[in-house]
């Protein structure tokens, strides 16, 4: 069964660093999206990706947030100066088609990148 | 705006037995789509069952099974026959009907142990 991929499964960095989350979504799926889930807390969305455009964003990413496609497989999230708060696990999905309508298209996960801020 | 609220942070089941997780939620939408997600200690999201909102029956998956009721904007999930590997955090979410806005807004999750 096809499923989301995440590079690193693990990424620790030092503050101020810049970082790149890798995931190769499912391959004919057309929306992606970021998540990330501080320690002990709730999934939080960031960010949804459509056409080559972000969709909609969350508060939580702000200009040291960016999203690119930048081919056919990758959908990459990086993160400008990273800051101790922005330790979390980072989720990954994907989806074939609109959520809405007759089709309400899944949303399938990837297994996450733990970024750990030092 | 929506809101997903789990009020049993943690709970526990003897195997086999039957438990239930709570789930309540808040929208002015009458399109959406619930939702509950199985977090094992891998951390990995997983999908355990759906329930459209204008579908009157309530979804089942093998042992999983929701209540869901609509006026009362209430979700829960029964899981039957309880397993060791049933042990997770479970998350209730939703996500709107409409083509644009598609995120999927989470609960803070119930704990679930499993007793053996």
């Amino acid at each position: 069964e096809p499923e989301v991929t995440q590079t690193p499964s693990h990424q620790v960095t030092q503050m101020g660093q810049e970082v790149i989350l890798r995931c190769v979504p499912i391959s004919n799926h057309l929306y992606f999206y970021w998540y990330r889930q501080i320690l002990g807390q709730k999934v939080e969305f960031l960010v949804s990706f459509y056409n080559n455009e972000i969709s909609e964003k969350s508060e939580i990413f702000d200009d040291q947030f960016s999203v690119e496609r930048p081919d056919g497989s990758n959908f990459t999230l990086k993160i400008r100066s990273t800051k101790l708060e922005d330790s979390a696990m980072y989720f990954c999905a994907s989806s074939e088609g609109p959520p809405g309508g007759s089709g309400g298209y899944e949303q399938y996960f990837g297994p996450g990148t733990r970024l750990t801020v030092t | 705006a929506q809101t997903v609220t789990q009020s049993q942070p943690e709970m526990s089941v003897q195997e086999a037995e039957t438990v239930t997780l709570s789930c309540t939620y808040d929208t002015s939408e009458s399109d959406y789509y619930l939702f509950w997600y199985k977090q094992p200690p891998s951390r990995q999201m997983i999908l355990v069952i759906r329930q459209e909102a204008y579908k009157q029956q309530n979804a089942t998956e093998n042992r999983f099974s929701v209540n869901f009721q609509k006026a009362a904007k209430s979700f829960s999930l029964k899981i039957s026959d309880s397993q060791l590997g049933d042990a997770a955090m479970y998350f209730c979410a939703y996500r709107s009907g409409g083509n644009r806005d598609d995120k999927i807004i989470f609960g803070k999750g119930t704990r679930l142990h499993i007793l053996p």
